[in-house]
């Protein structure tokens, strides 16, 4: 079965930092482009990171680049989000999504994700 | 950017009758458009790719159509389990998605 578990969500104060990891089991995780998804409460999905299965390419919204970073290792089979300088507005369900395929036309859609990591930004 | 704007923001729909949910791009996005159902406390389950695709084990009651820059989720013959909130998203560019605000399906 194809599993992904995050972790590393909590209570952080502004402008502080915080790490998110996500464990992947039942599929060639080296193959995959992953993605890091989040969603404020009550609000919809934005799209946070990704970051192809050799690392060499990787994306960042708007939002958040030149804040958060995104890596992988795929001998541990885990994805990572360094999030710094954190935001209240940055308080947010992340989700850790699988792209739907290996190749170049299928690493943009998500065919599996995590149950998400609750991260709030607060005082 | 390229944005996804959803339409209606919230449709009521009786069990048994078929929903039209609405996607539109600021931009053409070609067949580069995903759907997800997303239900409360739950993570979103990918319905589907490629603008018409059905992803595994999705009934065939959910349809997708349209491309460029107009598309259209269908589900007909609603059931119970199918009334949550659906969203688009594109991936025409590389590392650059975006998703739509959502359209929530609810019980008439």
């Amino acid at each position: 079965e194809v599993q992904l578990v995050e972790s590393g969500g909590g209570l952080v104060q502004p402008g502080r930092s915080l790490r998110l990891s996500c464990a992947a089991s039942g599929f060639t995780f080296d193959e995959y482009a992953m993605h890091w998804v989040r969603q404020a409460p009550g609000k919809g999905l934005e799209w946070v990171s990704g970051i192809s299965w050799k690392s060499n390419n990787i994306g960042y919204a708007g939002s958040v680049k030149g804040r958060f970073t995104i890596s992988r290792d795929n001998a541990k089979k885990s994805l990572y989000l360094q999030m710094d300088s954190l935001r209240p507005d940055d308080t947010a369900f992340y989700y850790c999504a699988k792209a739907g395929g290996i190749n170049w036309s299928d690493v943009g859609w998500f065919d599996t994700w995590g149950q998400g990591t609750l991260v709030t930004v607060s005082s | 950017e390229i944005v996804m704007t959803q339409s209606p923001a919230t449709l009521s729909v009786s069990p048994g009758e078929r929903a039209t949910l609405s996607c539109r791009a600021s931009q053409s996005v070609s067949s580069n458009l995903a759907w997800y159902q997303q239900k409360p406390g739950q993570a979103p389950r990918l319905l589907i790719y490629g603008a018409s695709t059905r992803a595994t084990g999705i009934p065939a009651r959910f349809r997708g159509s349209g491309s460029g820059t107009e598309f259209t989720l269908t589900i007909s013959s609603l059931q119970s389990e199918d009334f949550a909130v659906y969203y688009c998203q594109h991936y025409n560019n590389w590392l650059l998605y975006s998703f739509g605000q959502g359209t929530k399906l609810e019980i008439k």
